[in-house]
């Protein structure tokens, strides 16, 4: 089944700085990743995904590419704000099946 | 605007209990799912189910079951619970097949913290 390994667990930015968070996957099958942001005390919302036939996508200040090759894919995240502040979780499925093997979490803190 | 509602935010039960986490969905969803959350292990898939009486076993099943009467509501059920089950239970649900047309993202519910004494 899927593995997904997610680095770091944990990254303190100054605001204004960039931030990266990687993660890596096992099955070469998986061709949709998406990224949940959860702030403090709150569900996981969607704020980005990207599926295999593009290799990046932005929204904003926030970006996701992705190296099938390699089977891995990266969150970026630029001119952080401290709202910016809570724990993003990267995910992997084979399109059209039902689940989504998520890793490990990044808590990512932005200080003022 | 609460479209997945999990029906306790905090449970505290004794060890061998029976437990019985409810939620319910009001967007029509096909799927549903049960994750667990902890600390340095993410979200974890329990189990799911993608139709009424259906149920697929996700990563970590043991020690848990489900039942899914109508489509709104996936039940989750740990049948003699554990002081290692204490975590936080997390609901969600999607339209059909994730990612299978661009709009299958994952609705999660505002989570149930359980704590096995």
């Amino acid at each position: 089944g899927e593995n997904v390994e997610q680095h770091p667990s944990t990254l303190s930015v100054q605001e204004g700085d960039s931030a990266v968070i990687k993660c890596t996957y096992s099955d070469s099958a998986s061709n949709y990743f998406p990224w949940y942001k959860q702030e403090l005390g709150k569900r996981p919302q969607l704020i980005i995904d990207i599926r295999s036939n593009v290799g990046e996508k932005k929204d904003q200040r926030i970006a996701v590419t992705l190296n099938k090759t390699a089977k891995h894919f990266s969150l970026h995240i630029t001119e952080t704000q401290p709202e910016d502040s809570a724990v993003y979780f990267c995910a992997a499925s084979p399109l059209g099946f039902q689940k989504l093997v998520f890793g490990t979490g990044t808590r990512l803190l932005v200080s003022p | 605007d609460v479209k997945v509602t999990q029906s306790s935010r905090y449970l505290v039960k004794r060890t061998g209990e029976k437990v019985f986490l409810e939620c319910v969905q009001d967007m029509d969803h096909e799927n549903m799912f049960w994750y667990r959350q902890d600390p340095g292990l993410g979200l974890r898939l329990i189990y799911f189910s993608y139709d009424v009486k259906m149920k697929e076993k996700g990563d970590i099943p043991e020690g848990y079951s489900v039942s899914r009467e109508k489509k709104e509501r996936f039940s989750l059920i740990l049948e003699s619970a554990s002081t290692n089950q204490t975590s936080m239970y997390l609901c969600a649900s999607s339209l059909r097949g994730v990612g299978s047309s661009g709009a299958n993202v994952l609705t999660f519910g505002a989570g149930s913290r359980l704590t096995v004494l």
